[in-house]
């Protein structure tokens, strides 16, 4: 059963442009959600995270909006450079008096042409 | 501050034979994590420990797969016997506690051919 799905599989943008990126979840225990970059022959690295008591949070060029209802939530690259391809993981876990067990997407591949 | 640290990067292994992978956290990290990456897929948890303790080994192949933590700190996992369906990348990840941030290792990339 796959928790949480992701799309688009691949995404080709333009630099300067915004990359979108979609996650759906279905367990209503998960209560905080990451987003991971991966870079090839590299492990996932943590690039932004989310509460359901908020509906955006914004780092940089990176904003994260949290639709509770939908129990979707989506991740925005503004401004894309070349460096930001990269394999991009959303996930999902409980988290308050928890373990962390993070159930990931499967992923989306973004390339930035320049 | 070094990173988590595994070994090999690489391995290559028939059928049936076995395989061990080498993990060393972030000092200080209390919790454990090994993960299985198969191409075109996120990490999926194999195991998590706490100090030396399992949390949650639920999704590991018990049949096959087996991992230990001596002395809360390095782990290993084992493969024995290998099938061709373990090819994947295994990534270790570690953090300070039960529910704060994980960071990944660069991972093993196993071929079973």
């Amino acid at each position: 059963q796959q928790q949480v799905k992701q799309s688009p599989q691949s995404l080709i943008v333009q630099k300067g442009g915004i990359s979108i990126i979609n996650c759906a979840y279905e367990n209503t225990a998960f209560d905080y959600f990451p987003w991971y970059q991966q870079f090839p022959g590299k492990g996932p690295a943590l690039l932004i995270a989310i509460r359901p008591d908020v509906s955006e949070k914004k780092e940089g060029r990176f904003t994260i909006s949290f639709n509770k209802s939908a129990k979707q939530f989506s991740l925005h690259i503004m401004d894309s450079q070349p460096g930001d391809s990269a394999t991009y993981f959303c996930a999902a876990t409980p988290s308050r008096g928890s373990n962390y067990k993070l159930t990931f997407g499967k992923g989306t591949l973004l390339t930035v042409n320049p | 501050e070094a990173g988590v640290a595994q070994s090999p990067r690489y391995k290559i292994i028939e059928k049936r034979q076995s395989v061990a992978f080498w993990c060393n956290p972030i000092s200080g990290h209390a919790t454990l994590y090994w993960y299985q990456q198969i191409l075109g897929q996120g990490p999926k948890l194999l195991i998590q420990f706490q100090n030396n303790g399992v949390v949650d080994d639920s999704q590991l192949p018990k049949d096959r797969f087996s991992a230990e933590r001596l002395k809360g700190v390095d782990s290993t996992l084992k493969i024995q016997p290998a099938k061709l369906e373990d090819s994947a990348v295994y990534l270790c990840a570690s953090s300070l506690a039960r529910n704060t941030e994980a960071f990944f290792g660069q991972g093993t990339r196993l071929t079973v051919v």
